[in-house]
């Protein structure tokens, strides 16, 4: 089946710095990489999607960017802010009608005023 | 508009108890998941379904079951508690493969 590995496991930074998390999937035919937040005490929440027909996708401070052949995408913040201090999750599915998430093993990111 | 709904928030068995977690989404959504999360193992799939009358199995199975005979509702059956189930549970539903998944606010267990 499907292994996602995501790195790294804490990063903390200062208020307006970028951070970047990475992930690394094992099965080529995985197409489709959310990736989710979760606050403290609460149920995770999608914040960007990818497909692989896609190689970047941005959304204000967020973008995703995917590299099919290195089997390899990373979450990009920009102008890091108190708020976004939370564990991030990524997840690789493949496109078929019972394809399944499979996540990585999150990513607690602390930003600091 | 309520979403998925998990019951009860809190739960704490003994060894050898049997429970059931509920989840209930008003959505409409085919698709429902349900997750286990350990500190440092992310979340992992325990059961999913794809629709009424359609249930299968995910990562982590064993001692877990479910059934799901309304669109709305997804239970979690635990057999016999043991202390390896030990964990918060999510419940998640989508409108099918590789949409977003929307989760629910957890039932955190303890098994003594």
């Amino acid at each position: 089946g499907e292994n996602v590995e995501q790195h790294p496991s804490t990063l903390s930074v200062q208020e307006g710095d970028s951070a970047v998390i990475k992930c690394t999937y094992s099965d080529s035919a995985s197409n489709y990489f959310p990736w989710y937040k979760q606050e403290l005490g609460k149920g995770p929440q999608l914040i960007i999607d990818i497909r692989s027909n896609v190689g970047e996708k941005k959304d204000q401070r967020i973008a995703v960017t995917l590299n099919k052949t290195a089997k390899h995408f990373s979450l990009h913040i920009t102008e890091t802010q108190p708020e976004d201090s939370a564990v991030y999750f990524c997840a690789a599915s493949m496109g078929s009608g019972y394809s399944t998430l499979t996540f990585g093993k999150g990513t607690m990111l602390l930003v600091s005023p | 508009n309520a979403g998925v709904t998990q019951t009860p928030k809190f739960q704490v068995l003994k060894t050898g108890q049997s429970m059931t977690l509920q989840c209930a989404q008003d959505m409409n959504h085919e698709y429902m998941s349900w997750y286990r999360q350990d500190p440092g193992m992310g979340l992992r799939l325990i059961h999913y379904s794809v629709g009424a009358g359609i249930t299968d199995q995910g990562e982590v199975p064993n001692g877990y079951n479910v059934s799901r005979s309304t669109t709305e509702d997804f239970p979690l059956r635990l057999l016999s508690a043991a202390p390896s189930q030990t964990s918060v549970y999510f419940c998640a539903s989508s409108t099918g493969y590789n949409t977003e998944a929307f989760f629910g606010q957890g039932t955190r267990l303890t098994v003594v």
